[in-house]
């Protein structure tokens, strides 16, 4: 089964500074990983995937992430975080044959002027 | 893009009474709807799965009879929360895929449910 952990409940990033959300996996079989922002009340976006390829993957609104498969991880970076940017991050990861969205528990992030 | 309409966006009810959340995709034929639930602050709970024509597949744990799911339609599925409780109460948010998974999911806006 998949699983996915995502460290630190709440994230503070001052207005400018790097948004750094980490994301570590667990799968049997090369995954499909996935990052999606929330905003309150609202439904999931996705803001980037990776499924095979090149494992530097380019987003929406700036981000990106990287599949490092020697660490299980598929961390989210933006170089210089945005007021707009406040809001909940899920990491989330599933596998060829399997339809399952396995989710992280989210990254709630804080935009400081 | 693909999108997926879900709706009512906020709906009160009485305990004891039913309450439906539609999940509709537009531009798009879902091979497979999920339904998920999500407490404050916390991340999505997968409540079922469902595949057009067949009977939804639930979660441990998630009450078969008192969360209805249908799947009538390749764009259309629906959530039927019956004799509502206050514990009921949640955000309900629909996802719906195509085909593999590769092609990622899209999500519903979601249905803030409160029941009274």
């Amino acid at each position: 089964a998949q699983s996915v952990t995502q460290l630190g409940s709440h994230v503070s990033v001052s207005e400018g500074a790097l948004v750094l959300l980490r994301c570590n996996y667990s799968s049997s079989v090369p995954p499909y990983l996935f990052w999606y922002v929330q905003y309150p009340n609202q439904g999931l976006q996705l803001l980037l995937k990776y499924t095979t390829g090149a494992t530097l993957v380019k987003g929406i609104n700036g981000f990106e992430a990287e599949f490092k498969k020697s660490e299980t991880s598929f961390h989210l970076t933006k170089p210089s975080a945005h007021m707009s940017d406040a809001a909940e991050y899920f990491c989330a990861v599933s596998r060829y044959g399997n339809n399952r969205l396995a989710f992280g528990k989210g990254n709630q992030v804080v935009v400081i002027p | 893009g693909a999108v997926v309409s879900q709706h009512p966006s906020r709906v009160i009810c009485k305990s004891g009474t039913s309450v439906k959340i539609e999940c509709r995709s537009l531009d798009f034929q879902a091979t497979t709807m999920f339904w998920y639930r999500q407490f404050p602050k916390q991340s999505l709970m997968l409540m079922a799965t469902s595949n057009e024509g067949s009977k939804a597949t639930y979660e441990q744990g998630v009450e078969k009879d008192k969360f209805l799911i249908n799947h009538a339609s390749l764009t259309l599925s629906t959530l039927t929360v019956t004799s509502a409780h206050p514990e009921d109460s949640s955000f309900y948010i629909c996802s719906a895929s195509f085909r593999q998974t590769a092609y990622g999911y899209t999500f519903g806006s979601g249905t803030r449910l409160t029941v009274v």
